[in-house]
């Protein structure tokens, strides 16, 4: 079935511990994002990447990488994971970064840090 | 800056309609668009619109005003699925959404 898969699904983990969480889409999407949702806020995003081997930063970049070495995938690393960081994580794809580009969501990993 | 609003939530009686409205302000516009998100899953596309005026889908439409910064989203004959957040989002110059934080519908029999 063509779509986003995310793993982990959820995810509990100690403060100062790295993280990857990862993203595989299998429709040949250019551009992948990803972004965090939390209560009482929109979606804010985090890193992005418009093609394989580019990569940009959002709104909220701190604290996190990417890596984007093929269209497939685009992991996302918490190099030393904060409480701040607790949040559902949503990982997405569009054909291109256009502006009538739909972008696609995966099923999300849902994170605590404590 | 950059700011969406939408109203935090809604209620409505099943068989009726509703309209939830949105309002932004970003640094350049290439649309606004429409997501539909249920509990504990994630967003899916509804609607997208870039010219003022009415776009219809089946029992969704969607409207917008560019002039007035202004989008709203139109749900008839709601049904008890229809009970989810509805997302609105902007475009910026960049190519980038900026997502409100959601409008949660609830839908009463």
């Amino acid at each position: 079935i063509a779509g986003i898969t995310q793993a982990p699904t959820s995810q509990i983990l100690a403060a100062g511990r790295r993280m990857t969480l990862r993203c595989t889409q299998d429709m040949r999407h250019n551009a992948m994002y990803w972004y965090r949702q939390d209560l009482g806020l929109g979606l804010r995003l985090i890193h992005y990447s418009n093609t394989a081997g580019t990569t940009g930063k959002g709104e909220v970049p701190d604290g996190y990488s990417v890596s984007r070495a093929n269209t497939d995938d685009f992991p996302l690393t918490l190099a030393s994971a904060v409480p701040s960081q607790t949040s559902v994580y949503f990982c997405a794809s569009s054909d291109s970064q256009g502006p009538t580009d739909t972008q696609y969501f995966g099923p999300g990993t849902r994170l605590t840090v404590l | 800056g950059q700011n969406i609003d939408q109203p935090t939530e809604m209620t409505a009686t099943e068989g009726a309609i509703v309209q939830i409205n949105c309002t932004y302000q970003t640094s350049g516009f290439n649309g606004l668009f429409w997501y539909q998100q249920h509990a504990g899953e994630a967003p899916t596309f509804l609607s997208y619109n870039v010219l003022d005026g009415l776009e219809e889908k089946g029992r969704f439409s969607s409207f917008l005003s560019r002039s007035k910064g202004y989008s709203y989203l139109l749900l008839k004959e709601l049904q008890m699925k229809d009970s989810a957040s509805y997302l609105c989002a902007a475009m910026d110059s960049n190519y980038q959404l900026i997502w409100g934080a959601g409008t949660k519908l609830i839908i009463k029999p």
